[in-house]
């Protein structure tokens, strides 16, 4: 079984306030780490795709770092805004799987 | 440009009756996935397409469900003899090629409820 663990389930910030969380996964086999922000009542939409161990990738206020090796991903988030709230998923891909494996998820709410 | 789109949006069906759901990718794109979310979990993998073909059937949770893709392009997921677990949020995507090195371009879902 292939599992992929997001911590925290859920949590609440103050608009201004950096955040960050974390997503897991099986080191063994690594292709592809996804990122993805679901908004209540719209599409998830892509953040990342990461590929190498030690990549760094930034959108705006939002970057996120993986280690492949330790098998796990941070998302991180400057300055949160309302407009941040939202459910981030991650997603893994194994070598050999012709499936990505969804985390459950971190809701995010931030409160001005 | 476009985005996937889903239809319906809801769905609320009595347990027994069959639904189809249907999906309409980004132009272009040969890969299309369908997934669901239940209550409380995570987005759970039902099927993929390559074209129309479809290599891998054994995610669907049952033979209740059956899906097609037609053209290239547009996709429906048939639910036969709808039961009270087959209510969740069915999520369509679709991707450039069958490669998850590509993000994955996400409709807003239909949302059915089996009472």
């Amino acid at each position: 079984i292939l599992n992929v663990e997001q911590s925290p389930q859920s949590l609440h910030v103050q608009e201004g306030d950096s955040t960050n969380f974390t997503c897991s996964f099986p080191s063994s086999n690594f292709y592809a780490l996804h990122w993805y922000r679901w908004e209540t009542a719209k599409s998830p939409e892509a953040l990342f795709v990461m590929t190498l161990n030690g990549d760094e990738k930034k959108k705006g206020r939002i970057s996120a770092t993986l280690n492949t090796k330790e098998g796990y991903s941070y998302l991180y988030i400057k300055g949160s805004q309302p407009e941040d709230s939202a459910t981030y998923l991650c997603a893994f891909w194994k070598g050999g799987s012709e499936k990505l494996v969804f985390g459950k998820g971190t809701k995010l709410t931030v409160n001005p | 440009g476009a985005g996937v789109s889903q239809s319906p949006s809801n769905k609320v069906t009595e347990k027994g009756k069959d639904v189809e759901l249907r999906c309409d990718p980004i132009s272009g794109h040969t890969a299309l996935y369908w997934y669901r979310q239940s209550l409380g979990q995570g987005l759970e993998f039902l099927i993929y397409f390559q074209g129309n073909s479809a290599p891998d059937k054994s995610g669907l949770p049952s033979d209740r469900f059956s899906a097609e893709r037609t053209g290239g392009s547009v996709s429906t997921l048939t639910i036969q003899r709808t039961q009270q677990e087959d209510s969740a949020v069915y999520l369509c995507a679709s991707s450039p090629a069958y490669d998850f090195t590509y993000e994955q371009y996400f409709g807003p879902g239909t949302r059915l409820t089996v009472t």
